[in-house]
């Protein structure tokens, strides 16, 4: 089992649409999570870190669940500048950061 | 400020080469992260470093290598370069590089090996 799964997508969506991501992750001992943006040939990005108590910024939100080892990002009224690839991240006792294979996202006019 | 910087931003290697790519973090930031991409793929952790010294290595083989200098730059070396090993290789920085921080990447170097 790989240790950060995502959504295979991609997603398609128009614009002003509401597209929601679900990332699993397997190690329970994971303490750090996050949300990156990738755009085509670009590094990855920081989006969000994501609390257990749920956290939002403006149209984006993330809901971390430990019990499930679930996580989510929730994005609202989507821009075409959203498109992009979405990665999963999540960091353990070792400090490095493990990502999954990413969502792409296109938001079409 | 700068950001982190990598060089060189695309390189051509022949099966067997060697190759060394170099990073500068950000300016105060002491930790030094690598990843390898591969198209299609997320990032794969290969090595962490922070004050010089190694603190993680990912499950890639010996023929990776790297070091941190003392102005907390750092190189990435691969020897006898395989087809494989074509990828993005994203450099990362941190303050600690501890738990809980956002690492920024730098815009990688495109490796190709024929």
């Amino acid at each position: 089992r790989k240790e950060v799964e995502q959504d295979p997508g991609p997603f398609n969506v128009p614009e002003g649409a509401t597209v929601a991501f679900n990332c699993t992750y397997s190690n329970s001992a994971s303490q750090s999570f996050f949300w990156y943006r990738q755009d085509c040939r670009k590094e990855p990005k920081l989006l969000m870190s994501v609390y257990s108590s749920g956290n939002e910024d403006g149209r984006f939100t993330a809901q971390l669940n430990r019990a499930s080892q679930y996580i989510s990002l929730l994005i609202r009224d989507s821009k075409l500048s959203d498109s992009a690839t979405y990665l999963c991240v999540v960091q353990g006792g070792s400090e490095k950061l493990v990502f999954g294979k990413g969502t792409k996202l296109t938001v079409n006019p | 400020d700068a950001g982190v910087t990598q060089s060189p931003t695309h390189l051509i290697k022949t099966r067997g080469q060697h190759v060394t790519l170099r990073c500068s973090p950000i300016s105060g930031h002491k930790s030094v992260s690598w990843y390898q991409q591969v198209l299609g793929q997320g990032p794969q952790f290969i090595f962490q470093y922070y004050e010089k010294e190694e603190r993680g290595r990912g499950n890639f083989p010996d023929r990776f290598s790297a070091r941190q200098f003392p102005n907390y730059s750092s190189e990435l070396n691969v020897n006898a370069l395989l087809l494989g090993d074509s990828a993005l290789y994203l450099c990362a920085s941190s303050t600690t590089g501890g738990l809980g921080y956002g690492y920024t990447f730098g815009s990688g170097t495109r490796l190709t090996v024929v």
